[in-house]
């Protein structure tokens, strides 16, 4: 089975700085990448589906990049409201694997 | 709006069974390939099973297989999780989650529902 390994676990910011979030694939996944926010306490959200394509309603400040084993998620310009816990997730078949997680704070 | 609301979750005894429900509303559930995922207190997401549109194919997570069943009854528009020989690492919020639609878009996870909390404790 494909595995998914985010880098790094957890991160510190300051707000404005730009942020990035990097997922690597254990086999070539195309661009069947997903990534997820989940605040504390909250429902897991969908951000950006087919590795770079936002998810209607989302904040521009986030982006999505790569193909086959290596993609990441850029935030611009760290938000306040940003705090919380990252996903990526491989979805080209099952079993649907997500990353381990990234937990993301305010410096 | 799309609204996924689940239960059936509580307290089961290590080796008991429980039945979760996924009732679903606000989009043509019966086109839509459906997802069920968990979340151990304090951990990670976890993909447990899929079962496509058609109903048929369903497949599962390696630590579930051969104990857990998923279903749907498309006239109800719900989704069911049959859980069997639980143990102590399946206490978890279960939440389901669409996927697919017609096999066309790819097989995210646009919609989640609440969850519900399945604690497996004597």
């Amino acid at each position: 089975d494909i595995q998914m390994t985010q880098s790094p676990s957890s991160l510190s910011a300051s707000v404005g700085d730009r942020v990035t979030i990097t997922c690597r694939a254990s086999q070539g996944i195309t661009t069947y990448l997903a990534w997820y926010q989940q605040k504390p306490g909250k429902v897991p959200k969908l951000l950006i589906y087919a590795a770079s394509t936002l998810q209607s309603g989302v904040p521009s400040r986030f982006s999505g990049s790569g193909s086959g084993t290596d993609f990441t998620l850029t935030i611009s310009s760290l938000q306040p409201e940003d705090v919380a816990t990252y996903y990526c997730q491989k979805y080209d078949s099952a079993p649907y694997a997500f990353g381990q997680g990234t937990k993301l704070q305010i410096k | 709006q799309v609204q996924l609301v689940e239960s059936g979750g509580g307290v089961v005894q290590p080796g008991g069974s429980l039945r979760l429900s996924c009732a679903a509303s606000g989009f043509t559930f019966r086109t839509y390939a459906m997802h069920w995922v968990r979340q151990a207190p304090g951990k990670g997401l976890e993909w447990v099973a899929i079962i496509p549109y058609g109903a048929s194919n369903e497949l599962y997570a390696d630590s579930v297989k051969g104990r857990f069943t998923i279903s749907r009854d498309n006239s109800k528009n719900t989704l069911y999780l049959q859980m069997n020989s639980l143990r102590a690492e399946d206490t978890a919020i279960y939440y389901c989650a669409t996927g697919d639609e017609l096999e066309l878009k790819g097989d995210y996870f646009d919609y989640w529902g609440q969850g519900t909390l399945v604690t497996v404790s004597s």
